[in-house]
Formats: C-alpha cells, structure tokens, sequence
C-alpha cells in the first residue's frame, strides 16, 4: 500500500508569489490534515479536509487555504509568501475523523522563501 | 486550549542506556496520546498511542503509559541503539463534537544514541 505522497519534496520561491503544494492520501483514507513545522514553532496545525469540506481550521493567516478533491487528493496554498513562511510542510492522512485515530504523515515539502 | 509539554532536550545517550522523555499535557476532556518519531529527512510515523486512563502503549521496546492523575505520558525505552536517533514528539488529539480533529504536539525532543 503506498503511503502519503507529497509533492515536490522541495520548493524555492521569493517573497510575494504564491505556491501551490500537494497531497496524495493513503488509498481509502478520506481525512487529510495538513501542518506547518519550524525550528522555532515546531509542528503546527493548519487545516483538515473530509470529504472535500474543510472541517477545522488551525490559526493562521488567510494567506493559508486548501482544498480537497473527490478523490481525497489535498492541496494547500500561500499566496503572498513571506520569509517567515520558510518551513516544512507536512500532510496527514486517515481512514476516518476521531481523536485516537492513527494519522500517517508524508514525508513533506520544504519550502524556503527568499 | 489543548497544549503538550515535553523536555527538549537534545538528549544524549550511550547505546543501551536506558531512556525516559517526560511529556506533560493539559487538555479540557480524555484525550488520546500519542508518540511520534521523525527520522532525518523523513516525514513523522506513529510510535505508539494510548486511548484511555493506565493504557500502556508499547511498539519496538518503547513504552508509554497514560496517566490522567498526572495528565503525564512519559516515554521510556530500557536499552537504546544507535537507530533510535531521531526526533521524538508528543501529542495529543481531544475530540469535541465530532468536528474538532487534530493532533497538538510538543516542541519534539531530539535523540542521539551513540555507539
């Protein structure tokens, strides 16, 4: 069973443009989270998807959004980049929403503004 | 709201220490627990998790038990090698409602096992 995949791995962008990141779950998984990781923050909760409607939001700017396709694929979005959105950005995936389900993580996409 | 503490670290130990990561967390309901590793370069996997009050979670000679009365969840392994190395979270996730699902972690706690 393949696990989560993110795509691209790594991204170099200059403050101001956008970027656009994706997210493939696991197969039958239909819960994907996605989350911000700092050496200063650590791991921060952005938003979650189910079935194609996000269904909470963590606390960060607007700039921040996402979507959920029919098929479970995720994308998250930053538009107006700024140094400080330099981090790695890490998607979950589960079978369903619940607080001890098991969530799988990708291995990320680092992103690093300039 | 919801929060986890755990010792920083780094941690530093010689292969078949024993190892203890203390992780404290505050949270308004019953969570579940949980411990993360992230290997270098790599994204973060499930190490164990405990659901319910004096559940035990244990995977690869790792142990952790949920303690409400000390709302603690330390993780504790008695004999480390080499490849544990890694970084090591906390975390918790609380339901609420049904429409509140997400993990909160601690800061992590870097490991390195020396041989």
């Amino acid at each position: 069973k393949a696990g989560v995949t993110q795509t691209p791995r790594y991204l170099i962008k200059t403050r101001g443009q956008q970027v656009t990141l994706s997210c493939s779950p696991i197969s039958g998984h239909r819960s994907v989270s996605w989350y911000q990781q700092t050496p200063g923050q650590g791991l921060q909760f952005l938003f979650e998807y189910f079935s194609e409607t996000q269904r909470n939001k963590g606390n960060f700017p607007g700039r921040f959004s996402g979507r959920q396709f029919s098929n479970s694929r995720s994308e998250m979005n930053v538009s107006t980049l700024e140094l400080g959105d330099s981090a790695l950005y890490l998607c979950a995936s589960s079978q369903r929403r619940g607080s001890n389900t098991e969530a799988f993580f990708g291995q990320g996409t680092r992103l690093t503004v300039v | 709201g919801d929060s986890v503490t755990q010792m920083e670290g780094p941690v530093t130990l010689s292969e078949e220490a024993f190892l203890t990561i203390n992780c404290t967390y505050t949270a308004t309901g019953y969570p579940s627990l949980f411990w993360y590793v992230q290997y270098p370069g790599e994204g973060l996997q499930l190490l164990l998790k405990a659901t319910k009050a004096d559940d035990k979670g244990s995977n690869k000679g790792f142990e952790a038990t949920y303690r409400k009365e000390t709302t603690s969840f330390h993780l504790e392994k008695g004999s480390v090698q080499v490849s544990d190395s890694a970084v090591y979270f906390c975390a918790l996730s609380e339901p609420s409602g049904g429409s509140n699902y997400k993990l909160t972690f601690g800061k992590g706690t870097l490991l390195t096992v020396n041989p």
